[in-house]
């Protein structure tokens, strides 16, 4: 079972490239998370989806953007990369609210360094 | 900013100790939960707990849910080598879909 798979796992970008990082889970789950990991910062949410065609701000949404265009996909995009979007990106989803009783479950992470 | 303040920070322990980690918010959470990150993988759901005053266990690990809804513990009894990770904690607020995280315990156990 894939799970939660993200790709790329590494990449290096300049200042002002723009990229896109893919989630895919596999298990119909309805929502799903992008969270940045930063030393002594944990993981802080960047924008998250509810379901297919919804998105929501998290708490740092500022400098990206994001798509789920297909329920199995929940896209990140950085428009113009910046040395502070350097971080490990990691991407969760669940089948609803934690709250409900769902566990939501992480892909590998994303090492991302702007220079 | 971090709703969560975790703590402590960092925790080095011999083999065989007990561990103890704590969250507090001020704000009121209807769901704590407990995750492990080993590294270079993502987190991983330890225990979840949802109602105030709930203890929980999962092995050597027992989590409390705060009375106040505004706090939660784990601990680890008999520590063993392969514990070693950072430990987060993370909630849901009453009123929101998402899941916010504290920053992280560091632990390292020493055979």
């Amino acid at each position: 079972n894939a799970g939660v798979t993200q790709t790329p796992k590494f990449r290096v970008l300049k200042t002002g490239q723009s990229m896109t990082l893919l989630c895919a889970q596999d298990m119909n789950h309805e929502y799903m998370y992008w969270y940045r990991q930063d030393p002594g910062m944990g993981l802080r949410l960047i924008h998250y989806s509810v379901g297919e065609g919804t998105t929501a701000k998290g708490e740092v949404p500022d400098g990206y953007n994001v798509s789920r265009l297909k329920k199995q996909n929940f896209l990140l995009g950085l428009e113009s990369a910046a040395p502070s979007q350097t971080s490990v990106y990691f991407c969760a989803s669940s089948y609803g609210r934690a709250s409900g009783g769902s566990e939501a479950f992480f892909g590998q992470g994303t090492r991302l360094t702007v220079v | 900013g971090q709703q969560l303040n975790q703590s402590p920070q960092s925790m080095f322990i011999q083999e065989g100790e007990d561990v103890s980690m704590n969250c507090t918010s001020s704000s009121i959470f209807n769901t704590w939960l407990w995750y492990k990150q080993d590294p270079g993988e993502g987190p991983v759901l330890l225990i979840a707990l949802y109602k105030a005053g709930e203890l929980t266990s999962n092995g050597r690990l027992t989590a409390q849910f705060g009375i106040t809804r505004k706090d939660s513990f784990l601990n680890i009894s008999a520590s063993i080598p392969s514990d070693v990770g950072i430990y987060f904690c993370a909630g849901q607020l009453l009123i929101r879909n998402d899941m916010r995280f504290g920053a992280g315990t560091r632990l390292t156990v020493k055979p």
